[in-house]
């Protein structure tokens, strides 16, 4: 496709459910990021792959989240046991340059914990 | 720690108006600096960037201007129109910064009336 689509667009789970959210990156994109916006705020790194290895997850909140990327292209962030606090749009962005520059973003998850 | 401020909050301005967006860092390791438009519903949308080798870059309407030792970085929006209205974020990024994340700023929502 011409840009990041990520699925579902919207995204309602129960408290303590498991989520898989999908991204798929522009094609050719080696560098690929998840990010999670909240209401009113900017969007907050989760994690950053380089090829199919996660280079950086520094910003993954604790252990009942995680992401992969098996075949270096398509993405799944993975949360496990949702708390009502996990509600929030979760981001992808792909970039051609390998680092932080020119990310290109999807139009998001909203994912809503009831 | 925020390490990216931007004011302010909110702003408008009538048809024509030069919009004007600040935004402040810390981390001196940073060495990228984007800014992001966003509809509701949608994704970030790179804007424009620019790196701390120039002051000031100009890309249609959009100019941002850069000052180095005041550690600040400004978004103007020539001739703003309707279609304008959007949240518009900074960000920062820094190959030096031990980290591959863009840090964005809190975001402005501009309201630009006919």
């Amino acid at each position: 496709g011409a840009g990041v689509s990520q699925t579902p667009s919207n995204k309602v789970t129960e408290k303590g459910k498991y989520v898989e959210l999908r991204c798929d990156p522009i094609s050719g994109h080696t560098a690929l990021y998840w990010y999670r916006q909240s209401l009113g705020q900017g969007p907050e790194f989760l994690i950053y792959f380089q090829g199919t290895g996660a280079a950086d997850d520094s910003g993954l909140p604790n252990d009942r989240f995680f992401a992969v990327r098996p075949e270096g292209s398509v993405s799944t962030l993975k949360i496990q046991r949702t708390e009502r606090g996990d509600s929030a749009v979760y981001l992808c962005a792909s970039s051609p340059a390998g680092d932080g520059t020119e990310a290109f973003f999807g139009q998001g998850t909203r994912l809503t914990v009831v | 720690q925020q390490q990216v401020k931007q004011s302010p909050q909110s702003l408008i301005v009538q048809k024509g108006g030069i919009p004007i967006i600040n935004c402040a860092y810390e981390n001196t390791a940073f060495d990228y600096f984007p800014w992001y438009q966003q509809f509701p519903g949608k994704g970030p949308a790179l804007l424009i960037a620019i790196r701390p080798d120039v002051s000031e870059k100009k890309e249609g309407r959009f100019t941002i201007s850069f000052n180095k030792s005041a550690k600040q970085f400004s978004l103007h929006i020539m001739d703003s129109q309707p279609g304008d209205s959007a949240t518009y974020f900074c960000a920062a990024w820094g190959s030096g910064a031990g980290s591959y994340q863009l840090t964005f700023g809190k975001g402005t929502k501009l309201s630009v009336i006919p």
